[in-house]
């Protein structure tokens, strides 16, 4: 099983939007609603921000938002702020009781 | 609260084995599966497998498959992890998460992650 495609980093400046891409494919992304983003901040275990694909856990703020579309999911984070900076992870489920992670992505707040 | 504890770190010689536990707490151990990730330094999260904690049902990583045993004791709500024959590239933090079955759920909470180091 091959890991999702995900940008290696992405950067912003503070209050600014970006938008993180997880590909995938009919295996996996594009058949399945269990689409989940993790963010890891350095040395910690990862915490959920969105899953099935755009429904935010409560407590996580609502400048986090998904979105699918065939064999891609995003996650945008609006108003940008410092403690955003960490990696972000996708993850889907692939079938028949598997699950990929995406390879990451490094977000950087300039 | 949930909870996940997981056990401290390893080091092993390489093929030697690990076994990493994961106690649960805080919710019904038996109506969740626990799932297995590994993250090697610097690298990307890895799936590992799954143990159903309620009627024992197991799936394992077609990569890791004939080296990893994941059982589980109900009586102590834990779950376990062992990964056998180990080599230096399976030095990595290994984490479990929780994930609620028959729904799209995600993984959480996740244990606070096991440090194992295979060296000579």
């Amino acid at each position: 099983q091959s890991a999702l495609t995900q940008p290696a980093s992405v950067s912003g400046s503070p209050g600014q939007s970006i938008t993180i891409s997880c590909t995938g494919s009919s295996s996996d992304v594009g058949s399945y609603n269990h689409l989940s983003w993790y963010q890891q901040h350095p040395g910690k275990a990862p915490k959920v921000m969105i899953y099935e694909g755009s429904k935010r856990p409560s407590g996580v703020s609502n400048r986090f938002s998904g979105s699918k579309s065939a064999n891609t999911a995003s996650l945008t984070i609006s108003g940008l702020q410092p403690e955003d900076e960490a990696d972000y992870y996708c993850c889907s489920y692939a079938g028949s009781g598997t699950w990929v992670f995406g390879g990451g992505t490094k977000l950087t707040v300039l | 609260q949930v909870q996940l504890v997981q056990s401290g770190a390893e080091v092993k010689q390489p093929g030697a084995s690990v076994k990493v536990s994961c106690k649960a707490s805080g919710y019904t151990f038996t109506s969740y599966i626990m799932h297995w990730v590994r993250q090697a330094p610097g690298q990307r999260l890895e799936w590992m497998g799954w143990i159903n904690a309620g009627n024992g049902e197991i799936k394992y990583s077609q990569k890791f498959q004939g080296r990893v045993t994941i059982t589980r004791d109900t009586s102590a709500s834990i779950a376990y992890m062992e990964l056998s024959s180990l080599r230096s590239e399976d030095t990595a933090v290994y984490y479990c998460a929780r994930r609620e079955p028959n729904t799209n759920n995600p993984f959480d909470p996740w244990g606070q992650g096991t440090l194992v180091t295979v060296s000579s």
